[in-house]
């Protein structure tokens, strides 16, 4: 069974950087099968994927165009899990942020956590 | 602002048939497969539907999937007061190479 256990603070002020971690179980970050995804989800936005890292040979990260000049997702072979920084944040960027699992679809995902910008 | 349209709600009385439609284009439904999530509030979305059509271990036959084309949908019959719930469609979408959500519906049971 694979567990995707989220950590991070929930508060961030604006234009720091936003830092969550998403620790494995059950699966490795550098499996050749799975992708490891962060999405968030809004009230005025919905669902919104953010970016994966994967590992085939070597190390892909793909980000979402809403993002992409300012996320780093990071994969940790060390401690098996994988983290998001975003940076530059506003309140627009407030949201529950969840990482996930890809096998072709998403199938596990992490519990969720609420992160509010602001001062 | 979803490339993926959904309708924002959706409601039936227990026992009905519910359906949510799923509309996208040709570099997403009309290429790749659709899941579907259901996501309660406060909790992590559950995988309902993947490859279109297929349930997941677990997933009562209550919930089936179906795709045309460009559209998808998400069945529910015999619906229960427990499935009252948002639900997402998810798709892969070749030209923007990256994943895409429905705005989501929610099931409201009367």
């Amino acid at each position: 069974q694979v567990q995707l256990r989220q950590s991070g603070p929930g508060l961030v002020k604006p234009s720091q950087t936003l830092s969550l971690t998403c620790a494995i179980s059950g699966d490795s970050v550098s499996s050749i099968s799975a992708a490891w995804n962060w999405i968030r989800q809004s009230p005025s936005r919905g669902l919104e994927w953010l970016g994966r890292t994967y590992y085939r040979s070597k190390w892909y990260n793909e980000y979402a165009l809403s993002v992409r000049s300012r996320i780093t997702i990071n994969p940790d072979t060390s401690r098996n899990q994988f983290s998001l920084q975003l940076n530059s944040v506003t309140p627009e960027d407030t949201a529950a942020y969840y990482c996930a699992r890809t096998v072709g679809h998403f199938d596990y995902w992490g519990q969720g956590t609420r992160v509010t910008v602001s001062s | 602002q979803s490339v993926l349209t959904q309708p924002p709600s959706a409601s039936g009385t227990p026992g009905q048939r519910v359906t949510i439609s799923c509309s996208g284009g040709t570099s997403n439904i009309g290429k790749n497969a659709v899941t579907w999530h259901q996501h309660l509030p406060g909790t992590a979305p559950k995988l309902l539907i993947y490859n279109n059509n297929e349930r997941p271990s677990g997933v009562p036959d209550r919930f089936s999937g179906s795709r045309s084309g460009t559209s998808a949908s998400l069945a529910i019959s015999g619906l229960q007061s427990e499935d009252e719930a948002d639900y997402y469609c998810a798709a892969w979408d070749a030209s923007l190479n990256g994943w895409l959500f429905g705005g989501g519906t929610k099931v409201t049971v009367l």
